[in-house]
């Protein structure tokens, strides 16, 4: 069970619109429409942002949006807002009651 | 609302066993479609998932700790717990609770850091 790959950094103007991207494994990602997606702000904890690949829970912005193709699967925040900078992590069940996580992204907005 | 809150000591010796506690409120550990898990963050790293228990007090782990884990649940006081044996400072970290389901990790407690030194 390895870790889902995420780049480790991305940046974007407010108003931008930016694209993390997560690859697992066909055992991962690519066997379950099960990613989810999490902001961590600093010394807070995760928040859940995109579960399912494409569904966003009850009060997340409509500005948070997924999507997978294969192995990968991608959150794009659109509209960047200051208060969207934070680390980005990506979680999918791998089988048998376990989940994996990516190794998180830290998003900078300009 | 359903609200999860971790406890344990915030320093472990090395080579000692971790031991937290997830206290649950507004909502039943025994409560059907729910796993309870373990999750864990290193200083400046990224978030590791330890461990799940399903109410039925089937567990999972993740195969690179399920050497030195168990998570067990005490439904008479609503909470799960997680040991960590054989602790090095690697084990130094936040560790996370939080509701699961097959989909998501829609609950989390605010996390409690664990330190390990002697």
């Amino acid at each position: 069970q390895s870790a889902l790959t995420q780049p480790a950094s991305v940046s974007g103007s407010p108003g931008q619109s930016i694209t993390i991207s997560c690859t697992g494994t066909s055992s991962d990602v690519g066997s379950y429409n099960l990613v989810s997606w999490y902001q961590q702000h600093p010394g807070k904890a995760p928040k859940l942002m995109i579960y399912e690949g494409t569904k966003r829970p009850s009060g997340v912005s409509n500005r948070f949006s997924g999507s997978k193709s294969g192995n990968t699967a991608s959150l794009t925040i659109s509209g960047l807002q200051a208060e969207d900078e934070a680390d980005y992590y990506c979680c999918s069940y791998a089988g048998s009651s376990t989940w994996v996580f990516g190794g998180g992204t830290k998003l900078t907005v300009l | 609302q359903l609200q999860l809150q971790e406890s344990g000591p915030g320093l472990v010796k090395p080579s000692e066993t971790l031991s937290l506690t997830c206290t649950v409120s507004g909502g039943s550990i025994s409560s059907t479609y729910y796993y309870w898990g373990w999750i864990r963050q290193p200083p400046g790293k990224g978030l590791e998932w330890i461990g799940s228990i399903y109410k039925s007090g089937n567990t999972y782990y993740n195969p690179s700790l399920k050497s030195r884990v168990t998570i067990s649940g005490d439904t008479s006081k609503n909470q799960f717990s997680l040991k960590l044996t054989s602790v090095t400072a690697a084990d130094t970290a936040v560790y996370y609770c939080a509701r699961v389901t097959i989909a998501t990790l829609d609950v989390w407690g605010q996390g409690t850091t664990v330190t390990v030194s002697s």
